[in-house]
């Protein structure tokens, strides 16, 4: 198994630019979902979705939006860069018991300029 | 709104030093901990958790986090620190039957050889 893919692993945009970050998993979890990391912040979640065509806001959707059109992909699209949206983005995923541990993907790392 | 707090943001030890990394939630019901580690320039992975019975969990690396009901607590330890524990370590909540974590901001361990 791969577990968490994610692509790219950088990216430079411009601000008004958009783009897509792509997150797949190969381990059939419902639960998916996106974080961005930035120093002192933490982990914030973004959106986060249960399952196929089931999509939800986390604590800071503005700026971002998310489809989950299989239960494998879960892309994050930046409609509008920002440079306020220079972070690193992570995605998730697992079960939706309430002990499932979450994994990782390896981060993409988004520079706004 | 639940939110776990991690009161050590930064921490420097030397190794063989012992470790003890704060984590507190606000949630009265029940949970479910974890803790979870980054590795410089890597994804965030398990180390750890707890779901029920024996309040004393051990983990990979020699790691292990005890809960404190009455404290709402879940402090990680490791009795000798070594420069590969260098790390970032998060600390998740998982309340009642949620499956979505709440993550603390993240402590900083930078451990000197």
């Amino acid at each position: 198994n791969a577990g968490v893919t994610q692509t790219p692993k950088f990216q430079v945009l411009k601000t008004g630019q958009s783009m897509t970050l792509q997150c797949a998993q190969d381990m059939n979890h419902e639960y998916m979902s996106w974080y961005r990391q930035d120093p002192g912040m933490g982990l914030r979640l973004i959106h986060y979705s249960v399952g196929a065509g089931i999509t939800d806001q986390g604590e800071v959707p503005n700026g971002y939006n998310v489809s989950r059109s299989t239960t494998e992909d879960f892309p994050l699209r930046l409609l509008s860069a920002a440079p306020s949206q220079t972070s690193v983005y992570f995605c998730a995923s697992g079960g939706i018991v309430k002990q499932e541990t979450q994994y990782f993907g390896p981060g993409t790392r988004l520079l706004v300029l | 709104a639940q939110s776990v707090s991690q009161h050590n943001h930064h921490v420097i030890l030397s190794e063989a030093a012992s470790l003890e990394l704060g984590c507190n939630y606000s949630y009265g019901g029940t949970v479910n901990l974890f803790w979870y580690v980054q590795y410089p320039g890597q994804h965030l992975q398990l180390l750890l958790k707890y779901f029920s019975g024996d309040p004393l969990v051990k983990g990979i690396k020699g790691f292990e986090a005890e809960f404190i009901k009455s404290k709402f607590s879940f402090n990680l330890r490791k009795p000798s620190v070594q420069w590969s524990d260098t790390a970032e370590y998060f600390c998740a909540v998982n309340e009642g039957g949620s499956y979505i974590p709440t993550f603390g901001r993240g402590t900083s361990l930078i451990v000197h050889p």
